[in-house]
């Protein structure tokens, strides 16, 4: 069945430094989106990206969708404590579930 | 409401046990996912109910997890003489279509199987 693999599981970082996410499908997805869950909160929509090479951008964050549509990424430049959570990615095939990966968990210190 | 509700918030139970989790999706989506989040962990898909279609089940762990949504809205998740490993926060979100869309979650429904 699909599977979306992230990398890494788990990042510390300094505040100001970048910080990357991967996201890995083991299928070609119609589209793939990005969650940030706090910790004790739930996942909350970041974005969705639908074309091959899509790059998007909110503020400090950066999303791009590979060529192949079997990748993505999420970088995160000059981090902030605010930042603090796990960033899922999630993607499907068209008219299936959405499959999410198991995340990762980014803290950031002052 | 504006967004997902889910009862309980909390649930304890005993092993052996039947439980319901309730679900009410944003009015006029179609879409309803369940997912479970064990602590520090990701998001394992449970089942997807689409419209009036069939739902893919394919994530429920055990034939004693069953869900039904009625009337294409609220969904109730039951679990079936529930064991320790099943303790869990029991996440619902719902979409205006499929997985074309954000997702909105709600707040989830902690389970403690004693």
């Amino acid at each position: 069945g699909q599977q979306v693999m992230q990398i890494p599981q788990y990042q510390h970082v300094q505040e100001g430094e970048d910080f990357t996410t991967y996201c890995n499908s083991s299928t070609t997805l119609s589209n793939i989106q990005w969650y940030k869950q706090r910790p004790g909160g739930h996942p909350v929509f970041l974005i969705q990206l639908v074309k091959s090479g899509e790059v998007k951008k909110q503020k400090r964050l950066t999303f791009q969708f590979g060529e192949a549509k079997k990748n993505s990424s999420l970088h995160i430049t000059a981090t902030q404590t605010t930042d603090v959570g796990t960033y899922f990615c999630a993607g499907n095939q068209a008219g299936t579930a959405l499959i999410f990966g198991k995340g990762t968990t980014l803290s950031v210190s002052s | 409401g504006a967004g997902v509700s889910q009862s309980p918030s909390n649930k304890v139970t005993e092993k052996g046990k039947d439980v319901e989790l309730r679900c009410d999706p944003i009015s006029g989506h179609t879409a309803l996912y369940w997912y479970r989040q064990s602590l520090g962990q990701g998001l394992e898909f449970l089942i997807y109910f689409q419209g009036n279609s069939a739902p893919d089940k394919s994530g429920l762990p055990s034939d004693r997890f069953s869900a039904e949504r009625t009337g294409g809205s609220v969904s109730t998740l039951t679990i079936q003489r529930t064991q320790q490993e099943d303790s869990a926060v029991y996440l619902c979100a719902s979409a205006i279509w499929g997985g074309y869309n954000e997702q909105f979650f709600g707040p989830g429904t902690r389970l403690t199987v004693l």
